[in-house]
């Protein structure tokens, strides 16, 4: 596709239970970027990767979080055990170079945990 | 660590009127500054960067912003604002001198209203 496409938009879940988000970066692009959304807390910076270089999981909130990103394209963000503070838009963001290339965002994957 | 504030959480202005939202940051070196935009439902979009050169930067929709080192700021301005402005504005740092691929920090956003 020409954009980032992530599924699903909507995800309700109960807590504890655990969910995957995807992203599909734009093709070629690679750097891939998770952050999350919450109201008033602005972007969150979660976990980056870069081409194969290890990836930088410094904004991963805890142990509950993490993401893999198979053959440098798509990734996904796995929650275990949801808690009810994870609800929250999971935003993906490709760029063609680390440096100075701008970001291109995904409309997100919002949850909700019940 | 980089870091970005945008100190005002919402910003009020008359369509005609100037705008400014305001950004600073702290890096160790010389920052790739960015500014993105957030219309309501919708995803982000990018605005404009400043990497190196001109301190001055043009970008989408009539928006500019002035790096100042000194002050270590970037703020956005608009020397006439649409009601179609209205958004949510973010700011974002990356340090390009620090580890092998820092990641791009976003600031807390600024609620633009533009009223008519």
């Amino acid at each position: 596709g020409a954009g980032v496409s992530q599924s699903p938009s909507n995800k309700v879940t109960e807590k504890g239970k655990d969910v995957e988000l995807r992203c599909d970066p734009i093709s070629g692009h690679t750097a891939l970027y998770w952050y999350r959304q919450s109201l008033g807390q602005g972007l969150e910076f979660l976990i980056y990767f870069q081409g194969n270089s290890a990836p930088d999981k410094s904004g991963l909130p805890s142990d509950r979080f993490s993401a893999e990103r198979t053959g440098g394209s798509v990734s996904t963000l796995t929650i275990q055990r949801t808690q009810q503070e994870d609800s929250a838009v999971y935003l993906c963001a490709s760029s063609l170079a680390p440096g100075p290339g701008e970001l291109f965002f995904g409309e997100g994957s919002r949850l909700t945990v019940l | 660590a980089q870091s970005v504030a945008q100190p005002e959480d919402q910003v009020n202005v008359a369509e005609g009127n100037p705008l400014t939202v305001k950004c600073t940051y702290s890096v160790s070196g010389n920052p790739y500054l960015f500014w993105y935009v957030q219309y309501p439902n919708r995803g982000l979009q990018f605005l404009l960067k400043y990497i190196t050169g001109d301190n001055l930067v043009k970008g989408s929709y009539g928006f500019e912003a002035e790096f100042n080192k000194s002050q270590t700021s970037f703020h956005l301005k608009k020397p006439s604002a649409l009601v179609s402005d209205s958004a949510l504005y973010f700011c974002a740092v990356r340090d390009p001198g620090g580890q092998a691929g820092t990641a791009l920090i976003f600031g807390k956003g600024t609620t633009l209203s533009v009223s008519s």
